[in-house]
């Protein structure tokens, strides 16, 4: 009965290669994001989906595109990796117009990029 | 440029005391301040928060106090416990200018609570 679920866990691979990563939410929340820690665990925003739209676009390379199916799923695809992509990735969901409603976090994607 | 400062990496408590986790903002356009507590491998997990309307907030052993003034809070855990070792992150919120929440945050304060 995970609340917020991204997979995989663990992400190994090479430069240049394309690569995904899932994140499923069952908590009915409209609202869903993704976040990067990188090695200073800096916790920075990416993007941020409202019912399908994003509304939250910080400055981050062409090379990540957020895609979301639906109000449950919010997938990260990344193109081209390169070696400070390496971080871990967290998607969160929460529920919108009440400013106090807390973030979900998932237990985040360690993407390693050799 | 970082709004939200948590200027102590690591804090270590014996257990039974009390653990005093602070931070520090600039801008003066937060209105909603909240607590998040992080586990080895796990995402950080929601633990308190604070309007900006308040200067304290207590759930059980956690309290949050705001100082709008000093630009200041703090996390007061009461008794510490050695399973509140963890990693604690300050997160300030604040409108867009498209109406949109976003949270802004500190780097973290390592807690070590020894038996």
């Amino acid at each position: 009965d995970t609340a917020v679920s991204q997979t995989p866990k663990y992400l190994v691979t090479q430069m240049g290669n394309d690569k995904s990563i899932k994140c499923e939410q069952n908590l009915g929340h409209d609202t869903m994001y993704w976040y990067k820690q990188d090695s200073k665990k800096f916790l920075k925003i990416m993007f941020s989906y409202n019912n399908k739209e994003l509304i939250i676009n910080e400055t981050v390379p062409n090379r990540f595109s957020p895609k979301s199916p639906d109000k449950a799923h919010l997938n990260l695809h990344i193109n081209s990796l390169e070696l400070g992509d390496s971080a871990v990735y967290f998607c969160a969901s929460s529920r919108s117009g009440r400013p106090n409603s807390p973030l979900h976090f998932g237990n985040g994607t360690r993407l390693t990029v050799t | 440029d970082q709004q939200v400062k948590q200027n102590s990496p690591s804090l270590s408590v014996q257990e039974g005391r009390i653990s005093i986790l602070n931070c520090d903002y600039t801008n003066s356009m937060f209105d909603y301040f909240l607590w998040y507590k992080k586990y080895p491998a796990e995402g950080p997990t929601f633990l308190i928060s604070i309007s900006s309307i308040k200067d304290k907030n207590e759930d059980g052993r956690f309290t949050v106090f705001l100082n709008k003034s000093a630009k200041h809070l703090s996390l007061h855990i009461v008794p510490s416990q050695p399973g509140d070792s963890a990693v604690y992150f300050c997160a300030a919120s604040s409108l867009n200018a498209g109406n949109n929440r976003k949270l802004i945050w500190g780097l973290g304060t390592s807690l070590a609570v020894n038996p």
